[in-house]
């Protein structure tokens, strides 16, 4: 079965920093491009981040560009977003999600991990 | 960016009636020399992680019921429920995965009339 668990959010401070991990299984982890996309609860789907099976090509949506970092471990089968000097409008549920080569679109999805950001 | 817009914004629909969406990317996503629209169709149910209905704008996922299918090329693109069911309560999003920023439309909530 495939899996996709996140983990890592919180409450934070404005300013403040958190990482998120996805730890997954059930597939083979390195065949696979993977995803970060956030939603603010009640509201619309934004995508947030992509990265290639070897790490040698990552992506990122505009407003988080300079301050989020995306990476994955294939030896733990886990992907990560680091995130710096957070704002308010980054509060939203974070999803890691999965993608073929050759084609990102969304195959599967974890259940998501909060991050609030708030003083 | 390509922007993609989502209608109508909800919609009911009695059960055992056709429900259809609508989904308009402000550029052309068809790669011509492979002939594919980088359109994908998801499903999310209240508190529910969204599902994956549709790629390559009319290609079915696994598992997904045939009752679900979609079309359109280019900029214009349909998803359709032939026969609504009660489990078919849900947002329904589209999303471009052409070029980056991947982006999704706003949603289109589905209720039972």
């Amino acid at each position: 079965e495939v899996q996709l668990v996140e983990s890592g959010g919180g409450l934070v401070q404005p300013g403040g920093s958190l990482r998120l991990s996805c730890e997954t299984s059930g597939f083979i982890f390195s065949n696979y491009w993977m995803h970060w996309v956030r939603q603010v609860p009640g509201k619309g789907l934004v995508w947030v981040s992509r990265i290639n099976v070897d790490e040698t090509s990552t992506d990122y949506e505009d407003s988080v560009k300079g301050r989020f970092t995306i990476s994955r471990d294939n030896a733990k089968n886990t992907l990560y977003l680091q995130m710096n000097s957070l704002r308010a409008e980054d509060t939203a549920f974070y999803y890691c999600a999965r993608a073929l080569v050759g084609g990102n679109y969304l195959l599967s999805w974890g259940q998501g991990t909060l991050v609030n950001v708030s003083s | 960016d390509i922007v993609v817009t989502q209608s109508p914004d909800s919609l009911a629909v009695s059960l055992g009636e056709r429900a259809t969406f609508n989904c308009k990317s402000s550029q052309n996503i068809l790669y011509s020399s492979i002939n594919k629209n980088y359109l994908a169709w998801y499903q999310q149910k209240p508190g529910q992680p969204p599902k994956l209905l549709i790629y390559w704008a009319s290609t079915r996922a696994s598992g997904v019921p045939d009752r679900f299918s979609g079309s359109g090329s280019g900029t214009d693109f349909t998803l359709t429920i032939s026969s609504l069911q009660a489990e078919d309560v849900a947002v329904y999003f589209c999303q471009q995965y052409f070029r980056t920023p991947y982006t999704f439309g706003q949603g289109s909530k589905l209720e039972i009339k």
